[in-house]
């Protein structure tokens, strides 16, 4: 597609509920990226997916939050049993993943989570 | 700490004047990258510069790295009103960032 796309771009849910947040990359990019932004805070890495490689989870700040690639294309973010703490713009981002060190992320929009 | 640090924490200028903001790190570094944020385009990369690079242009961005002092700075000429967004830099590729420099661009 023409940029890394994410969805829902809101979702409001209930402290206790499981949700499901969605990344689709940009065709061919073969690395992912989930972030997390809070409000008013930096940006905080959560998970990484490279190929076909274990990902690196060291990230993820407790065992609610998962994450999974399918196909090497899209991912989906599973927060479970949700708390208020976990309000915040969960961000995507993917790139080329051709070896080289650091390469250019492109970042989608987000999806804004708010937990009651 | 793995983020770079961003100072000014915010900065405001004139339409057309130059913006000047400066990053510190901890880490040794392979390259060091900058990233831009406002509500409109969302997060976008700047410009990476490489461990044995001193300086780097892009258009109207001009970046320094001295890795001596684990320093870079990011400099903007002849701001615009669409400079105004939040500029972080990132010293490594599992992206965290500060809280940034917040610059405002007056017309």
């Amino acid at each position: 597609g023409a940029g890394v796309s994410q969805s829902p771009s809101n979702k409001v849910t209930e402290k206790g509920k499981d949700v499901e947040l969605r990344c689709d990359p940009i065709s061919g990019h073969t690395a992912l990226y989930w972030y997390r932004q809070s409000l008013g805070q930096g940006l905080e890495f959560l998970i990484y997916f490279q190929g076909n490689s274990a990902p690196d989870k060291s990230g993820l700040p407790s065992d609610r939050f998962s994450a999974e690639r399918t196909g090497g294309s899209v991912s989906t973010l599973t927060i479970q049993r949700t708390q208020q703490e976990d309000s915040a713009v969960y961000l995507c981002a993917s790139s080329l993943g051709d070896g080289r060190r650091s390469e250019t992320q492109y970042f989608g929009p987000g999806t804004r989570l708010l937990v009651l | 700490s793995q983020q770079g640090e961003e100072d000014p924490q915010a900065l405001s200028i004139q339409e057309g004047e130059n913006a000047t903001m400066n990053c510190s790190y901890k880490t040794s570094i392979n390259n060091l990258q900058w990233y831009r944020q406002n509500s409109g385009r969302g997060l976008v990369h700047l410009i990476l510069i490489r461990s044995n690079e001193r300086e780097k242009h892009s258009g109207r961005l001009r970046v320094t790295l001295d890795t001596s002092k684990k320093s870079s700075s990011l400099l903007i000429t002849a701001s615009r009103a669409a400079d105004t967004a939040s500029y972080f830099c990132a010293p490594r590729r599992k992206l965290s960032f500060g809280a940034g420099t917040t610059v405002t661009v007056r017309a």
